[in-house]
């Protein structure tokens, strides 16, 4: 199976940065997602990151190093409603399952 | 919304029950998945489905079905209901050969 890991939580001020890190062991690689999950709602796609480097997407980046097993999820220019649990996932093997890690849920304060 | 359907939204039933579960995928989505979310286990791949056959699966129990039909919805049936199958179940559907996932809305289902 796939060991990925995520922070359980973070908590940031409005406004400010925040960086959610992911690591991950797995055979067969295929991609990484981050995805946004509101409580009780469905996920919705953020990124996705094949290749090694920094995609970024307005507010949002997100950075993959393969050799490390490692992503982060950038958020900047934090709002209220980016308070949601952010979901790495990663995919292997040409069948497109994904795995998804624990989440981490981004607390952002006033 | 992501275009994905997902029926009934929430469902109430007894142990030892048996539940089917719908998902109708985005208009030309080929592929279907189906993943199970509980507080404990996160969310979870159980099984996923391209244009009718059965192409990966996961964490799925035996006690659990599912089924990719011709007009290309797809059901999951979960019998012999325990109260540790209480969760939300997901269907997300994609283009042959796309990365992205749609997510639909989820069934809550409750077993009591």
């Amino acid at each position: 199976g796939q060991n990925i890991d995520q922070p359980t939580e973070m908590t940031a001020t409005e406004g400010a940065i925040v960086q959610i890190n992911c690591t991950y062991q797995t055979s067969g690689f295929n991609g990484l997602f981050w995805y946004q999950q509101h409580a009780g709602e469905a996920p919705t796609f953020l990124s996705y990151n094949v290749l090694d480097g920094l995609e970024e997407k307005g507010r949002f980046s997100s950075f993959l190093s393969r050799s490390k097993g490692y992503s982060y999820l950038l958020l900047k220019e934090l709002q209220m409603k980016d308070s949601a649990s952010y979901l790495c996932a990663v995919r292997t093997g040409a069948d497109y399952k994904l795995s998804f890690g624990a989440g981490t849920t981004v607390t952002v304060r006033a | 919304d992501s275009g994905v359907t997902q029926t009934p939204k929430h469902l109430i039933t007894a142990t030892g029950q048996r539940v089917t579960l719908r998902c109708s995928p985005r208009s030309g989505d080929l592929s279907v998945y189906w993943y199970q979310q509980s507080l404990d286990q996160g969310l979870q791949f159980l099984i996923q489905y391209y244009n009718g056959e059965e192409r990966a699966k996961g964490n799925i129990l035996e006690r659990f079905s599912a089924q990719q039909f011709p007009d290309l919805h797809s059901e999951l049936n979960l019998s012999s209901l325990e109260l540790g199958d209480s969760a939300l179940y997901f269907c997300a559907s994609s283009e042959r050969d796309a990365y992205e996932q749609y997510f639909g809305p989820g069934t809550r289902l409750t077993v009591t």
